[in-house]
């Protein structure tokens, strides 16, 4: 019963490294999210997936791309990683309709220095 | 919702105080309302929803909400908190087009 899985737990970039977070869920979820949370800033909306073939830019999309590589995996990747992307990056997973409510995962402490 | 806002950013209290937590949002036809909590170093988890019918929502953890809809408000309450509850509270919408609107988080921390 493992529901929304990230990795890596933790990560440390250098400047313009690149990397991908990956996450997978096992709820048959259509829709899945990725988040950024920074203090005092709340969960910011990078990208979500409606369902399985798309994706759509959230509150925050610069600087990320994403694969919704099918219905249960959703990366996000940093292609040229910036400080301003230290985070702690959130993946969720929900049924994307009302009254459904988003699971998430256990998240994702990056440091760029 | 559109937006959701906390105006509490930081709460501190004792042992067995009663807790409430204020969460407004924006109109936008049909309400779906959430409340998260988020242990130190953990996950986000669900405490309550609100989608229809009875305004007043319990959850777990003896954790209620009020969805008061002249008020656009949807404030999570406790009436005996323990030093377990130390934790971020995030109030949360569902916008209608698959997105889930996240307010600024309420810090509380109780004191043994």
């Amino acid at each position: 019963n493992a529901g929304v899985t990230q990795t890596p737990k933790f990560q440390v970039l250098k400047t313009g490294q690149s990397m991908t977070l990956q996450c997978a869920q096992d709820m048959n979820h259509n829709s899945m999210y990725w988040y950024r949370q920074d203090p005092g800033m709340g969960l910011r909306l990078i990208y979500y997936s409606a369902s399985e073939g798309t994706t759509d830019k959230g509150e925050v999309p610069n600087g990320y791309n994403v694969s919704r590589l099918n219905k249960r995996e959703f990366s996000l990747r940093l292609e040229s990683a910036a400080p301003s992307q230290t985070s702690v990056y959130f993946c969720a997973s929900s049924e994307g309709d009302w009254g459904t409510e988003a699971f998430f995962g256990q998240g994702t402490r990056l440091t760029v220095v | 919702a559109q937006s959701v806002s906390q105006h509490n950013h930081h709460v501190i209290l004792s042992e067995a105080a009663s807790l409430e937590l204020g969460c407004n949002y924006s109109y936008g036809g049909t309400v779906n309302l959430f409340w998260y909590v988020q242990y130190p170093g953990q996950h986000l988890q669900l405490l309550l929803k609100y989608f229809s019918g009875d305004p007043l929502v319990k959850g777990i953890k003896g954790f209620e909400a009020e969805f008061i809809k002249s008020k656009f408000s949807f404030n999570l309450r406790k009436p005996s908190v323990q030093w377990s509850d130390t934790a971020e509270y995030f109030c949360a919408g569902y916008s209608g087009t698959y997105k889930y609107i996240f307010g600024t988080g309420t810090r509380l921390k109780v004191l043994a």
